[in-house]
């Protein structure tokens, strides 16, 4: 069955980097988009990121653009999320999400992981 | 960018009761060229990640009971748990993907028992 596993979360001192993974199986990674959402503690979702089957498309929401990179390896199946400038509004749980489309997706998330927690904090 | 507002911020229902949780985007998520409405319902329990119930506005996800339905058109969309069960105690969320490069979620919505 499909499975995503994110890992990478930890507790991170303001303004250092971090890089979130995401493992993929029992689908065909490299035909899919996917996606990164957070949700902070109490909070509702917020969509980060997403790239494209190939990775010829990338694209961010405005309040993590130019501080996360989203990549993919797909010879590993693994999605990653690369966090700098950390600050501590960034405290959240990560999803990875799996778009129901393949190659550039529709933007429709029909399967998530558990998530890791990143918190950020002196 | 659209922005997704939902409606109440959370609710208590008996159990058996019906359930209604609005969500309005701010712009049409209808596109003409399919006539599909590019709206999601997500369920998320406690400690568990999101799961997808509905897509194209009104299409049940694969095993999901039919107590769930999903309406609306255009701007304004609604989700209707016929008969409220335990075990749908949840925040719901409602997204669009009309925007498939820029998603974006509504506030959510937490039901709970009366």
């Amino acid at each position: 069955q499909v499975q995503l596993v994110e890992s990478g979360g930890t507790v991170v001192q303001p303004g250092r980097s971090l890089r979130l993974s995401c493992a993929g199986s029992g689908f065909m990674f490299k035909d899919y988009g996917i996606h990164w959402v957070r949700q902070a503690p109490g909070k509702g979702l917020e969509w980060l990121a997403v790239i494209s089957y190939d990775a010829s498309n990338i694209f961010y929401a405005d309040s993590v653009k130019g501080r996360f990179i989203i990549s993919r390896d797909n010879s590993r199946n693994t999605l990653f999320l690369q966090l700098t400038s950390l600050r501590p509004e960034d405290t959240a749980v990560y999803y990875c999400a799996k778009d129901r489309g393949n190659g550039y997706g529709w933007g429709l998330l029909e399967f998530w992981g558990q998530g890791t927690l990143v918190t950020v904090s002196s | 960018d659209i922005v997704m507002t939902q409606s109440p911020d959370s609710l208590a229902v008996s159990l058996g009761e019906r359930v209604i949780v609005n969500c309005r985007s701010s712009q049409s998520l209808l596109y003409s060229s399919n006539f599909k409405n590019y709206l999601a319902w997500y369920q998320q329990k406690p400690g568990q990640p999101p799961k997808l119930l509905i897509y194209w506005a009104t299409m049940r996800e694969s095993g999901v009971p039919d107590r769930f339905s999903g309406s609306g058109s255009g701007t304004d969309f609604t989700l209707t748990i016929s008969s409220l069960q335990a075990e749908d105690v949840a925040v719901y969320y409602c997204q669009q993907y009309y925007s498939s490069v820029s998603v974006s979620f509504g506030g959510g919505t937490k039901v709970e028992i009366k």
